[in-house]
């Protein structure tokens, strides 16, 4: 039963430049959710994919944006990246119609820095 | 706004003794609680939960208590072991039907070292 995959694990780009992260769920799940982290905090909610729509957004500029596919993958782009972007970025997968005890799957995450 | 806050950013432990970390939040409407577990280069795991209606619930070794009246949940772990060793973190969710289990908001997470 496969987990929470993501990838790329380490990137580094450029200021101004455009990225993207991509989450395949763990098995069964139909729901993708993107968390960043910056270093010494926890994780923030970006946003929330479910049937190929966005549900749920934190309080994240527009420059952050995402996509999720039929087979329930997703993508998070993230455009002109700043200095401040640099975090690991997290994937969880969940099922929508399941309970808060059916929990949220979390990726290894994919480390982005910024230089 | 840090509606989840631990406000220990570390703790140390002798191995056989007891780990209690803390948590509190300011949203009284988080139904849901959960600890997470995460360690070096690994995302984060779950370790154990408890709904609002809920004052303790235990699984093994861990034990998370919850106290609305003071907003406040702690997380026990007895006996304390050196694999314990990682970053935990608090983590709340509101119910609002499937729309609203998709959303965490955690704290900041507290470094636990459990010493041999």
């Amino acid at each position: 039963d496969a987990g929470v995959t993501q990838s790329p694990t380490h990137l580094i780009k450029t200021r101004g430049q455009q990225v993207t992260l991509r989450c395949s769920p763990k098995s069964g799940h139909d729901t993708v959710s993107w968390y960043q982290q910056a270093l010494g905090q926890g994780p923030q909610f970006i946003f929330q994919y479910y049937e190929e729509e966005e549900r749920q957004r934190g309080n994240f500029p527009d420059r952050f944006s995402g996509h999720q596919f039929p087979n329930y993958s997703s993508e998070l782009n993230v455009n002109a990246l700043l200095l401040g972007d640099s975090a690991l970025y997290l994937c969880a997968s969940s099922l929508w119609f399941g309970t808060w005890e059916n929990g949220w799957y979390f990726g290894e995450g994919s480390w982005l820095t910024v230089v | 706004d840090q509606q989840v806050k631990q406000n220990s950013p570390s703790l140390s432990v002798q191995e056989g003794r007891i780990s209690i970390l803390n948590c509190d939040y300011t949203n009284s409407m988080f139904d849901y609680f959960l600890w997470y577990k995460k360690y070096p280069a690994e995302g984060p795991t779950f370790l154990i939960s408890i709904s609002s209606i809920k004052d303790k619930n235990e699984d093994g070794r861990f034990t998370v208590f919850l106290n609305k009246s003071a907003k406040h949940l702690s997380l026990h772990i007895v006996p304390s072991q050196p694999g314990d060793s990682a970053v935990y973190f608090c983590a709340a969710s509101k119910d609002a039907g499937g729309t609203s289990y998709g959303k965490l908001t955690f704290g900041q997470g507290t470094i636990l070292t459990v010493h041999p």
